[in-house]
């Protein structure tokens, strides 16, 4: 079975702290991904990556960056987290030519 | 203050009822589609996919339904158990270009109740 490990459940930071998201695959996969995901709103990509060291930007990447160094590691980094950054925020890895999308168990980011 | 947030579409069925979860995509171009449940405290779950080629697929206890006139998709779900229980999404890779990279567009939701 396809695993998705994300380093935190639960997180609470400060406005202004720098968090960073760690997730890991064990799959081998090409394809990793980030989204958040608020009430009401579905889950919205805001970075994934197709290789190492590649990234693209998806539909909400503002206050985000993300840092793919290893095949198996996709970081999300919140350079100064503010508050409506609170959400949660899901992994998803994805090998080819499957279209499915393997998720992790979600991060719950408080920022205060 | 007071936050006012989007309300999911709700469905409530009895055990045992067959349960149909409905959804409405967007772009006439995305040749794949997948449903994924969501139970409380858990990442989405893949159920069941379906290619544009296809109208209906079938699986262990749930069907998909793809009307492609209307850009409509349909989860059933057989002899409904409380286990069903959770948000289901609907997803679309659109392949326009053919450099997607297998992106997904997520719909809102449907929040499923089961009662026993």
């Amino acid at each position: 079975d396809v695993k998705v490990t994300q380093s935190s459940r639960y997180l609470v930071k400060r406005t202004g702290e720098k968090v960073f998201l760690e997730c890991v695959q064990d799959m081998d996969h090409e394809n990793m991904f980030w989204y958040r995901q608020d009430p009401g709103l579905g889950l919205r990509l805001i970075y994934f990556s197709y290789d190492v060291k590649m990234k693209e930007k998806g539909d909400i990447p503002e206050g985000y960056s993300v840092s793919r160094e290893k095949k198996e590691r996709f970081s999300l980094i919140l350079e100064s987290a503010s508050t409506n950054q609170t959400s949660m925020y899901l992994c998803a890895s994805r090998g080819t030519p499957s279209y499915e999308q393997y998720f992790g168990p979600g991060t719950r980011l408080t920022v205060t | 203050g007071e936050s006012v947030g989007l309300h999911l579409p709700t469905l409530s069925v009895q055990e045992g009822d067959n349960s149909i979860i409905n959804c409405a995509y967007s772009n006439s171009a995305s040749d794949y589609f997948i449903w994924y449940k969501q139970e409380s405290g858990k990442g989405p779950q893949f159920i069941i996919d379906i290619r544009s080629n296809m109208d209906k697929r079938q699986g262990q206890r749930v069907t998909v339904l793809l009307n492609k006139t209307v850009k409509h998709l349909s989860l059933q779900i057989a002899a409904t158990q409380p286990g069903d229980s959770a948000v289901y999404f609907c997803a679309e890779n659109s392949n326009a270009g053919g450099t997607s990279y297998g992106k997904l567009t997520f719909g809102q939701g449907t929040i499923l109740t089961v009662h026993p």
